[in-house]
């Protein structure tokens, strides 16, 4: 059952505009995450909030900027996008953040750049 | 720095057949060790993880995984696949001085044909 709620599901856009992602979750978790998912199926981390605080920046292009109003909100802005930024964007959200927690993925926004 | 390699990127087999997707890290310790699947247009969900015990360990949906602390593996097995088994696998390790950094392999395509 899905407790970690994203949109848009898809985004079609095209080079220097700016888009922004939301994502959701319902499970009362301190810690949510983004991640980049590209056309190989490659997932690299770009973002970790605990509890609406910065704890990873995977030097991620600086138009990347997350967006956090409580811990159960973690949205991502692009600023001007770029052709290389279309990728799958997953949100994850864990109980504390811990490094044995298991993650809580949502099912994705596919961003398409034209 | 951890990485984790699956150097099978698609695996093929038929239904009731027997399962076996590689993995294996890097790492000067033991770190944690998941195995994450994901079905198509859906996000990742967990179906095991390891850091002690018993190297065999069982997961969701009939999945077991066997760590191999002298081969620095752990590989994912399943008995009998289902044509509905047919998803990306993900292998994943953390760390406790990575934080909450999950690195994650190329993942391996699997497809179970009737």
């Amino acid at each position: 059952e899905t407790a970690v709620f994203q949109t848009p599901n898809y985004h079609v856009t095209q080079v220097g505009n700016e888009v922004s992602f939301n994502c959701k979750q319902t499970l009362g978790h301190d810690t949510m995450y983004w991640y980049k998912q590209d056309s190989k199926k490659l997932l690299k981390i770009m973002f970790s909030y605990n509890n609406k605080q910065l704890i990873v920046n995977e030097t991620v292009p600086r138009r990347f900027s997350p967006q956090s109003s409580d811990k159960a909100h973690l949205n991502l802005r692009i600023k001007s996008v770029e052709p290389e930024d279309s990728a799958v964007y997953l949100c994850a959200s864990s109980p504390a953040g811990g490094f044995n927690e298991r993650l809580f993925f949502g099912h994705g926004t596919k961003l398409s750049v034209l | 720095a951890q990485s984790v390699t699956q150097p099978d990127a698609r695996v093929t087999v038929s239904e009731g057949a027997s399962l076996q997707l590689r993995c294996k890290y890097s790492s000067s310790v033991t770190p944690y060790l998941f195995w994450y699947v994901q079905y198509p247009r859906q996000g990742l969900q967990l179906l095991l993880k390891y850091y002690s015990g018993d190297p065999v360990v069982q997961g969701v949906n009939g999945f077991e995984a066997e760590f191999s602390k002298s081969n620095s593996s752990f590989h994912l097995r399943k008995a009998s696949v289902h044509w509905s088994d047919s998803a990306v696998y993900f292998c994943a390790v953390s760390m406790p001085s990575s934080g909450q950094k999950l690195v994650f392999g190329q993942g391996t395509i699997l497809k179970v044909y009737l």
